[in-house]
């Protein structure tokens, strides 16, 4: 049982180019999440994914575009990197309780994003 | 935007001290409240899921506690170990999936 697994565990980028950060998770969560940690600031949200066949926003989504898959997999895309996406990036799942999204995120090791 | 405060930003203590910290949140529209544990060089780890305003968990020396009426959750640490460094997250919901997350209090336990 792995968890949450993403790839690549690092990865320098020049301004411009592209690459898709890809996440697994194994547990049949049904949410799964991107969020990018920089420093002095908490996590912040790109998109999540309620449920497989849906996406959506969250508070930072510009630059970034989103897949869910299928329900185990989802990427994250950068069209065309910006030294601005320097940072860590940080996919989670996680799993509905009784009576809604209350449960808590389970993480994946983390992406090392820099953009020169 | 909602804004979730955690105090302090970073605190030292000696081993076997008892500390606690604090999460603020906005208090309308309550859905829940999560602890995280994020150690070094590894990914957050959840403590604690605070759905219920008064709720109290505890989980060997760490607990916490909610009041969502005035918006804040206290974790505690009783007799903290060299091995409770770590920086500890909250993260707060209004509703369904967005959770928003506070910067963390990096704590320190010397030996």
């Amino acid at each position: 049982n792995a968890g949450v697994t993403q790839t690549p565990k690092f990865q320098v980028l020049k301004t411009g180019q592209s690459m898709t950060l890809q996440c697994a998770q194994d547990m049949n969560h049904n949410s799964m999440y991107w969020y990018r940690q920089d420093p002095g600031m908490g996590l912040r949200l790109i998109y999540y994914s309620a449920s497989e066949g849906t996406t959506d926003k969250g508070e930072v989504p510009n630059g970034y575009n989103v897949s869910r898959l299928n329900k185990r997999e989802f990427s994250l895309r950068l069209e065309s990197a910006a030294p601005s996406q320097t940072s860590v990036y940080f996919c989670a799942s996680s799993d509905w309780g009784t009576s809604g999204n209350y449960n808590e995120q389970f993480f994946g090791p983390g992406t090392r994003l820099t953009v020169l | 935007i909602l804004n979730v405060e955690q105090s302090p930003q970073s605190l030292h203590v000696q081993e076997g001290d008892s500390t606690n910290f604090t999460c603020s949140f906005p208090s309308s529209n309550f859905y829940a409240l999560h602890w995280y544990r994020w150690e070094t060089a590894k990914s957050p780890e959840a403590l604690f899921v605070m759905t219920l305003n008064g709720d109290e968990k505890k989980k060997g020396r760490i607990s916490a506690t909610l009041n969502t009426k005035e918006g804040y959750s206290y974790l505690y640490i009783k007799g903290s170990q060299p091995e409770d460094s770590a920086t500890y997250l909250c993260a707060f919901s209004k509703g369904t999936y967005k959770y928003i997350f506070g910067t963390g209090t990096r704590l320190k336990v010397l030996a």
